[in-house]
């Protein structure tokens, strides 16, 4: 079945360091691939989406790059802030379920904290 | 408020006992998930209403589990005969159905403990 595996953590990094944090897929067909971030205290929200392969996902600095050719789609930060600090999950859907059904498959979640 | 609702936040019950999770979705979306995220693991999907109906239910882990959205906005999730292996925290997502770029709006979950 389709799956997900993201980079363990925790990661921590001080201020204005640069991020990534890495994501593969298995998956039949082509799904579209998101990160979806939690902050302390709310619920999951998208951070970014690519739904081809070559599309670039962008969003608050942050850029992941859907790679069909090594199954990837790594998130990168090029200056991380403190506010930064969260919960970040790779995910995919499933193309087979079709039409609006965006039954997602997720990474166990990388923890970031990100120091002054 | 203008996200999703989940209530409650947080439910301990013994083992064998019944359970309702409720959600309240964002108004003027069809389309409603349930996932469940035990410790340490990400969310893994359960059921994915379109209105009234559940479209796709593949998730439901055994018949213990169960769910509804009558009036095809708020969704009750009903555990049955509740096992310690039922602990986590359960999470409820919306998102406009036919129009969905792919975005799920989800709610801050409810965390369910069973002893």
């Amino acid at each position: 079945g389709d799956s997900v595996t993201q980079m363990e953590g925790p990661v921590t990094l001080s201020e204005e360091a640069f991020l990534t944090i890495n994501c593969t897929y298995t998956a039949t067909g082509y799904p579209s691939l998101f990160w979806y971030v939690q902050y302390p205290g709310e619920g999951l929200q998208l951070l970014l989406k690519a739904t081809k392969a070559d599309d670039k996902g962008s969003n608050k600095g942050f850029e992941a790059t859907y790679r069909k050719e090594t199954t990837s789609f790594h998130l990168e930060k090029g200056s991380v802030q403190v506010s930064d600090s969260a919960v970040y999950f790779c995910a995919l859907s499933d193309p087979r379920s079709g039409g609006s059904n965006y039954k997602l498959t997720f990474g166990k979640g990388t923890l970031l904290t990100v120091n002054p | 408020g203008a996200g999703v609702s989940q209530t409650p936040s947080n439910k301990v019950t013994e083992k064998g006992k019944y359970v309702e999770l409720r959600c309240d979705p964002i108004s003027g979306h069809t389309a409603l998930y349930w996932y469940r995220q035990s410790l340490g693991q990400g969310p893994e999907f359960l059921i994915y209403f379109q209105g009234t109906g559940a479209a796709d239910d593949s998730g439901l882990p055994n018949d213990r589990f169960f769910a509804v959205r009558p009036e095809g906005s708020v969704s009750t999730l009903k555990i049955q005969r509740t096992e310690r292996g039922d602990s986590a925290v359960y999470l409820c997502a919306s998102s406009f159905g036919l129009r969905n770029t792919g975005e799920l709006f989800f709610g801050e979950g409810s965390r369910l403990t069973v002893l």
